[in-house]
């Protein structure tokens, strides 16, 4: 089974500081992606990476950076958090690129900015 | 952008077919429709991926008319566990990023 875990469930961080939300895979896969997810606007893609160090954005980058230094790591880093990066965050992981595969999916966490 | 849409919620009893509907109306050439099933505190789980026609597994089907700009997820028999949210993922033509749809509450009663 792949399996794929995020750092925390649950995170409370005070406006301006910096947050790193970490993600890890175990099943070798290329593709890593980070969304957020927020009652009625459904996921949302943030970034994603298709390989070691390379990184693409997604539809809301905004606030947002990450970084890939091993296959089978990614890092979702908020510079100067706010409260309306208020949020569910879920990481996701597939081997081929786009959605003509299955992805795989992180329990999520979820941060309060306060 | 591509706008994909989803009814926000639907209603059903044990043992009764489901359909819920997808519009995609700008969905990449090559790409596939994927389905996604979500339970509360847990990460989305896939369920169903087709290009065209039809598509069954296990635990659904999916049909998908001639010109791709809607799918529909079929859950045969619901049963209570079957209540979550579901979500389709399509590939936006323009842009080639990743669109969800805004997610369909199910609730399935005894």
């Amino acid at each position: 089974d792949v399996k794929v875990t995020q750092s925390s469930r649950y995170l409370v961080k005070r406006t301006g500081e910096k947050v790193f939300l970490e993600c890890v895979q175990d099943m070798d896969h290329e593709n890593m992606f980070w969304y957020r997810q927020d009652p009625g606007l459904g996921l949302r893609l943030i970034y994603f990476s298709y390989d070691v160090k390379m990184k693409e954005k997604g539809d809301i980058p905004e606030g947002y950076s990450v970084s890939r230094e091993k296959k089978e790591r990614f890092s979702l880093i908020l510079e100067s958090a706010s409260t309306n990066q208020t949020s569910m965050y879920l990481c996701a992981t597939g081997d081929e690129r786009g959605p003509s595969y299955e992805q795989y999916f992180g329990p999520g966490t979820r941060l309060t900015v306060t | 952008l591509a706008k994909t849409t989803q009814p926000i919620s639907m209603d059903s009893y044990e043992g009764q077919e489901v359909n819920i509907t997808c519009s995609h109306n700008n969905i990449a050439t090559n790409d596939y429709i994927t389905w996604y099933q979500q339970f509360p505190s847990q990460g989305p789980r896939f369920i169903i991926q087709g290009y065209k026609t039809k598509v069954t597994n296990e635990v659904a089907s999916l049909f998908i008319p001639a010109d791709r700009k809607s799918s529909t997820l079929s859950l045969p028999r619901v049963s209570l566990s079957d209540t979550a949210v579901y979500y389709c993922l399509v590939g936006d033509y323009n842009t080639d990023k990743l669109i969800f749809g805004t997610g369909t509450r199910l609730q399935v009663f005894p």
